[in-house]
């Protein structure tokens, strides 16, 4: 699986949009990316994913570069709940369904 | 409610005493998982079983065991537990569709080896 770069943290006003970026210059053309979370030390939850085109849902949206290098989640109102560690993960379909995880970025939501 | 559950949730133990973590999901998911999360090594997978009856090991096997005898259910056996495998484990599961792969994660159980 390609490996992930992201910032180690990120700070974000209360109400505003969060994007957090990540790089995967790596990627292979069959490898989806995944956005996951986690709050403090509980479990991982999963945000999103996709494959080339943009996605979205009711937690955030996911916008990948042309090129497949780079993604942005986009929390678009972040509160004080989204303050968490934010995982992107890249991985193909299939096999161990193993997640790789790697060091994420802290993001705090101020008030 | 769709979830993940683990127990238990936190344990402190002593060195060699034989313990199990249960797992149980109510999704009817093929796929089950378990990491251990430590600081600054994030997480990392233990043992995943794609079904019934069929386990393999991730990337860190030694000194657990596992068995899927059930669909629900994927324990997690520590048959004589050691300092180093003081840690956070978490539970995952997930349907095996293609395009799809959302993982379920448990609680999390806080484990300490004395």
């Amino acid at each position: 699986d390609a490996k992930t770069t992201q910032p180690p943290s990120m700070d974000c006003a209360e109400g505003r949009a969060a994007n957090l970026p990540c790089n995967h210059s790596t990627i292979s053309g069959n490898e989806y990316v995944y956005w996951y979370r986690q709050i403090h030390s509980q479990g991982p939850q999963y945000i999103i994913h996709g494959l080339k085109n943009n996605e979205t849902n009711e937690m955030a949206s996911l916008i990948i570069t042309e090129d497949r290098k780079s993604s942005t989640l986009i929390l678009p109102h972040a509160t004080l709940r989204d303050t968490a560690v934010y995982y992107c993960i890249v991985r193909t379909q299939g096999g161990s369904e193993k997640l790789v995880f790697g060091k994420g970025t802290k993001l705090t939501v101020n008030p | 409610e769709a979830q993940v559950t683990q127990n238990p949730r936190y344990l402190i133990t002593v060195t060699g005493k034989k313990l199990t973590v249960t797992c149980s999901q109510n999704m009817n998911h093929e796929y089950m998982s378990w990491y251990r999360q430590d600081p600054g090594l994030g997480l990392r997978q233990i043992y995943y079983s794609m079904n019934v009856e069929v386990t393999d090991k991730g990337d860190v096997p030694e000194g657990y065991k596992v068995s899927r005898k059930e669909k629900r259910n994927f324990p997690l056996i520590l048959e004589s537990p050691s300092p180093n495998q003081t840690s956070l484990y978490f539970c995952a599961s997930s349907w095996r569709l293609a395009g799809y792969n959302e993982q379920f994660f448990g609680p999390g159980t806080r484990l300490t080896v004395l």
